[in-house]
């Protein structure tokens, strides 16, 4: 079963405006990773958060991690086309072995020009 | 996608023939990984491996194996494909160390007809 499950499922928004996509998780974690991926392309890592932090910066992105509630929040800010794209999240286990990740199901996130 | 290629690109292909998919990696790290993604599901993790000859099964091992002779190197082979084996491949690459992000290959579009 899916480690994390991100919320909503599709994001439509004007561009400018601000993005919130949601992750939950089941298990204790080492560390939260947000990754990005474009039509018909891999995955690219976006930023990643350790499990002792609450909220990292990178450019226009911001992460919350809330451990007691095991959920994260990825905010894109001043959203542009370009960030038209399916966003993913993935969790690395706090017992697991060999740098094993999670990936949940992904948000479809539609910025409108 | 730098450092990090995946052979081939597209592939079709009958049910019962073997398929081997391969990805090739330039950046010396320790781990690979496969996956596949499905649409609802998400990326699950086929195999993995964490060293040369070293590998593990992951969550949709079934029907699949791997090979890692050499550092630069990860197979993924069907034995005897089957039309529930139609996805896109994802090899992804990680140092092991640090923070442990991923990085993926651009995929392989397989179809078991």
């Amino acid at each position: 079963s899916q480690q994390g499950e991100e919320d909503p499922q599709a994001l439509s928004i004007q561009e400018g405006e601000n993005a919130t996509m949601n992750c939950s998780y089941k298990t204790s974690i080492n560390n939260l990773q947000w990754y990005r991926q474009n039509s018909g392309r891999g995955l690219v890592h976006l930023i990643l958060i350790r499990s002792n932090e609450r909220e990292k910066h990178s450019g226009r992105l911001r992460v919350t991690l809330d451990t007691s509630k095991k959920s994260s929040s990825l905010l894109i800010t001043a959203s542009r086309a370009a960030d038209t794209a399916s966003y993913f999240c993935a969790t690395e286990p706090l017992r697991g072995a060999n740098s094993k990740l999670t990936f949940g199901k992904g948000i479809t996130l539609s910025v409108r020009p | 996608d730098a450092g990090i290629t995946q052979s081939p690109r597209h592939k079709v292909t009958e049910t019962g023939t073997p398929v081997t998919l391969r990805c090739h990696q330039t950046e010396n790290h320790r781990y690979m990984y496969w996956y596949r993604q499905d649409p609802g599901h998400g990326l699950r993790l086929i195999h993995y491996s964490y060293g040369v000859k070293d590998t593990d099964k992951g969550e949709v091992s079934d029907g699949y194996s791997v090979s890692r002779s050499k550092t630069e190197d990860f197979l993924l082979t069907l034995e005897s494909a089957t039309s529930s084996q139609t996805s896109v491949y994802f090899c992804a690459i990680s140092s092991g160390t640090g923070a442990n992000e991923q990085f993926f290959g651009p995929g392989t579009r397989l179809t078991v007809l």
